[in-house]
């Protein structure tokens, strides 16, 4: 196991709802990333946070944004919701500054959207 | 536009065989290229990792070839095992390391 813990694990929502997904980096980390893996596919790159502030972004509309706490932790939230969000997110965190290190994976919230 | 392309999308190995995964990338700037292995219902974990100032790095029975010139680099699982049975993506990554991932290869071991 990796130290990243998302919840929740499963998720339904309806077209045009908003959702939050939460994400606990691993012990000393500093670095949140947030990846979309739709059916069959590679994770896609949605945004990085790095000290609480956003260190990158992904091709992804504004209604995907995210927060990261004093503690590290993140949350991902996406507004109005389309059929086209359904998918395996993932939140990776890392440790940035002294030499870049790997992203450990949490399990990944699956959201479907009906 | 895929900066990480990935091959075969599927790959059927018998027990003991060799697998052998390939990837081609684009983007000059990366420095940093990890494999990775998912499981069903699980997030993708590192499983190797190689960067550009070495052309092989091998970990037990996995091996990354690394072709700079081409702009290529392949994983190989010697001894392929039914428990190696998962999806492997490759990536691409450079400066404030975040990976572009492949699309992702099914292995499955026959035993």
């Amino acid at each position: 196991e990796t130290g990243v813990t998302q919840s929740p694990t499963h998720l339904i929502k309806t077209r045009g709802q908003q959702v939050t997904l939460r994400c606990s980096s691993q012990s000393g980390h500093n670095t949140v990333s947030w990846y979309q893996q739709a059916l069959g596919q590679g994770p896609q790159f949605i945004f990085q946070y790095y000290r609480e502030e956003e260190n990158g972004r992904g091709n992804f509309p504004p209604r995907f944004s995210g927060l990261q706490f004093p503690n590290y932790s993140s949350e991902l939230n996406v507004n109005a919701l389309e059929l086209d969000d359904s998918a395996l997110y993932l939140c990776a965190s890392s440790l940035m500054g002294r030499g870049n290190t790997e992203a450990f994976f949490g399990q990944g919230t699956r959201l479907t959207v009906v | 536009q895929q900066q990480v392309k990935q091959s075969p999308q599927s790959l059927i190995v018998q027990k003991g065989g060799i697998s052998i995964i390939n990837c081609a990338y684009e983007n000059t700037a990366f420095d940093y290229f990890p494999w990775y292995q998912q499981f069903p219902g699980k997030g993708p974990a590192l499983l190797i990792a190689i960067r550009p100032d070495v052309s092989e790095k091998k970990e037990g029975r996995f091996t990354i070839s690394f072709n700079k010139s081409a702009k290529q680099f392949s994983l190989h699982i010697m001894d392929s095992q039914p428990g190696d049975s998962a999806t492997y993506f490759c990536a691409a990554s450079g400066g404030s390391y975040i990976p572009t991932f492949g699309r992702g290869t099914s292995l499955i071991v026959h035993p």
